[in-house]
């Protein structure tokens, strides 16, 4: 999406902490997202923020937003090779207005390759 | 058990002709999503429906024609197939009053 932008590849080693950065450009936005999407699979929801907090985390995923940039990144612990996969963010519209009805804007995806 | 389902998985069929996807929630949500999914893993959104109402259209050719016979479920009929249709459609579903947004498994439509 051109409001959404991360970066494409990421390379990490088993075991050490992955990030994953995005940033959008819609300030209206009330929720951002983190989708999974395994080989030949649908989109897996793995986490979302509501634009109103800085840090949400659960279990070896932490999410930080930083407003102010419209910067949003997403760091997991103890990468596992299972965690090879592509992820995308997504910004939110809200459901006031026909136009945005809770549509999902897409990044272009970051592929994450986990090696041993 | 299946949240969000579609079918057909696979759909390959010759230019021109018209073919149909099936979406189906049972998570009792009152809005439909489909998105599309090109060759470089791009997603956009192409319709939202709100209780069997068309909510959003972003400029998709005519020749796709969603329709939703009732609140679970939301169907896409694509006419006179081309090439560039070719491509990963994901159906999904949420709550105007939730924060999540269901998936489901896609349906890999080729084009020859």
């Amino acid at each position: 999406g051109e409001d959404v932008e991360q970066s494409l590849f990421l390379s990490v080693r088993e075991g050490d902490s992955s990030v994953i950065n995005c940033t959008y450009t819609d300030s209206s936005s009330t929720y951002l997202y983190w989708y999974k999407q395994e080989p030949g699979a649908g989109l897996q929801l793995l986490t979302y923020i509501f634009s109103n907090m800085d840090m949400k985390q659960d279990q070896r995923l932490t999410v930080l937003l930083n407003k102010k940039d419209k910067h949003l990144s997403l760091r997991i612990a103890d990468t596992q090779t299972g965690d090879s996969a592509i992820y995308f963010c997504a910004e939110r519209g809200g459901f006031e207005t026909t136009d945005s009805w809770g549509k999902l804007q897409f990044g272009a995806g970051t592929q994450v390759v986990v090696t041993p | 058990d299946t949240a969000v389902s579609q079918t057909p998985k696979y759909l390959v069929t010759q230019m021109g002709n018209d073919k149909s996807i099936k979406c189906e929630q049972n998570l009792g949500h009152d809005t439909m999503y489909w998105y599309k999914q090109d060759s470089k893993k791009f997603l956009k959104i192409m319709f939202s429906y709100n209780n069997k109402e068309l909510i959003i259209n972003e400029t998709v050719p005519n020749r796709f024609s969603p329709k939703s016979p009732d609140k679970a479920h939301l169907n896409l009929h694509i006419n006179s197939l081309e090439l560039g249709d070719s491509a990963v459609y994901f159906c999904a579903s949420s709550q105007p009053s939730g924060n999540e947004q269901f998936f489901g498994p896609g349906t890999r439509l080729t084009v020859l």
